[in-house]
């Protein structure tokens, strides 16, 4: 089944202790995308890769880090958890990011910093 | 500053009517748009998009209509459905980046 696979779904965690969430693609896609999704502020794009070792920046980058070493998976890092980035997560990838397909998104990661 | 805007946070539609959503845009640039619907603890999953060369898409139950001049488009649910309860985002990109604008969504309440 054609899936984007993220974990954990849930996460508690204190301000400044560093965690990864992990995502993961079965389609072979070359772009990927995280977002995150705050109430009134609806999906805001955080990072993105067009391929692999190829990231850029989204419009709220500010607190995460992304690595693109294989095609199949993108990892978001907070290396030091605020709680302003409490929020809910979502992975994506498309077959290609060229703004012209569809993205298929993973069933997201609700994050709580305390 | 909001590129894409949608203005209405929630709609209640009785089953069997017409569910308009609207979704506005800022960005002439703008050339790709999307809509994606999202039930509560599952990620969003695509509906219906349209290319600006376009004015109309249609598959099955649901059209999206695009007014460039006025940087305007809605997605036509008919007939609505007790199932169609979810929020729906729309999406704007330009084909020339990899950037992908959403909106703040709308959500749908169909009521049987």
């Amino acid at each position: 089944e054609a899936q984007v696979t993220q974990n954990p779904r849930y996460l508690i965690t204190v301000t400044g202790k560093k965690l990864t969430v992990t995502c993961s693609q079965n389609m072979n896609h070359e772009y990927m995308s995280w977002y995150r999704q705050d109430p009134g502020l609806g999906l805001r794009q955080i990072y993105y890769s067009m391929n692999v070792e190829v990231t850029d920046k989204g419009d709220v980058p500010e607190g995460y880090k992304v690595s693109r070493k294989e095609k199949r998976n993108f990892p978001l890092i907070l290396e030091s958890p605020s709680p302003n980035q409490t929020s809910l997560y979502f992975c994506a990838s498309s077959f290609a990011g060229r703004g012209n397909t569809e993205a298929f998104f993973g069933q997201g990661t609700r994050l709580t910093v305390v | 500053d909001q590129q894409v805007k949608q203005n209405s946070p929630s709609l209640s539609v009785q089953e069997g009517r017409i569910s308009i959503l609207n979704c506005d845009y800022t960005n002439s640039m703008f050339d790709y748009f999307l809509w994606y619907k999202k039930y509560p603890a599952e990620g969003p999953t695509f509906l219906i998009s349209i290319s600006s060369i376009k004015d109309k898409n249609e598959d099955g139950r649901f059209t999206v209509f695009l007014n460039k001049s006025a940087k305007h488009l809605s997605l036509h649910i008919v007939p609505s459905q007790p199932g169609d309860s979810a929020v729906y985002f729309c999406a704007a990109s330009h084909s020339g980046t990899y950037k992908y604008i959403f909106g703040t969504g709308t959500r749908l309440k169909v009521l049987a």
